[in-house]
């Protein structure tokens, strides 16, 4: 157990629909970071965030957005979606704001839009 | 951008040791390199992370040659349970603007 949080563990929707991951870093930690994985892209970075700011941003599409709240917990939001969307995604939180820090997975949410 | 390239499969049996080299040519003065394992349908999990010369835990051990320009993760007497995909990666510890990058990994099987 990384000590990571992840809601919900499966998601199934549809096309256009929108739907929002939970993310509850680590105690302690203060980045956390989202990235997607499906079969034939391997693990994405999507964004970074740094006790509550943009810290790097990847290659997030236009119709996703994340943010960290106070209590440091984030959620990602993706909108519009489409089938391509179906991935897992997966949250990791680090103590500090480096791209070389040590971080912790959670779990995942299996996504799959139908 | 810290780039790193990896082998994409390699394979090997019960209780042997397994050596997965990481080529990283651009590797800055303050990056270190790290290395995940991951399972199917799970998260990535830290194995060891090092800067210079040689590091040693309970599960691997990390060689850095002096120019830091490559890193191989060593796997003493793997099993089974090894089997999984190992991601090399290098960024600075702090601040820096890298953005983390997996790559696709290197997936080991390992064969009774």
């Amino acid at each position: 157990d990384s000590g990571v949080t992840q809601t919900p563990k499966h998601l199934i929707t549809a096309t256009g629909q929108r739907v929002t991951l939970r993310c509850s870093p680590r105690s302690g930690d203060l980045s956390v970071y989202w990235y997607q994985q499906s079969l034939d892209q391997g693990l994405q970075f999507l964004i970074q965030y740094y006790n509550g700011e943009e810290r790097a941003k990847g290659n997030i599409l236009e119709r996703f957005s994340a943010q960290q709240f106070p209590d440091l917990h984030s959620e990602l939001n993706l909108s519009s979606l489409e089938l391509g969307d179906s991935a897992l995604y997966f949250c990791a939180s680090s103590k500090n704001r480096g791209s070389g820090e040590t971080q912790y997975f959670g779990p995942g949410t299996r996504l799959l839009v139908l | 951008l810290a780039k790193t390239t990896q082998p994409i499969s390699m394979d090997s049996y019960e209780g042997q040791e397994v050596n997965i080299t990481c080529s990283h040519n651009n590797i800055a003065t303050n990056d270190y390199i790290t290395w995940y394992q991951q399972f199917p349908s799970q998260g990535p999990r830290f194995i060891i992370q090092g800067y210079k010369t040689k590091v040693t835990n309970e599960v691997a051990s990390l060689f850095i040659p002096a120019d830091r320009k490559s890193s191989t993760l060593s796997l003493p007497r793997v099993s089974l349970s090894d089997t999984a995909v190992y991601y090399c990666l290098v960024g600075r510890l702090g601040g820096g603007s890298y953005i983390p990058t997996f790559g696709r990994g290197t997936s080991l099987i390992v064969h009774p």
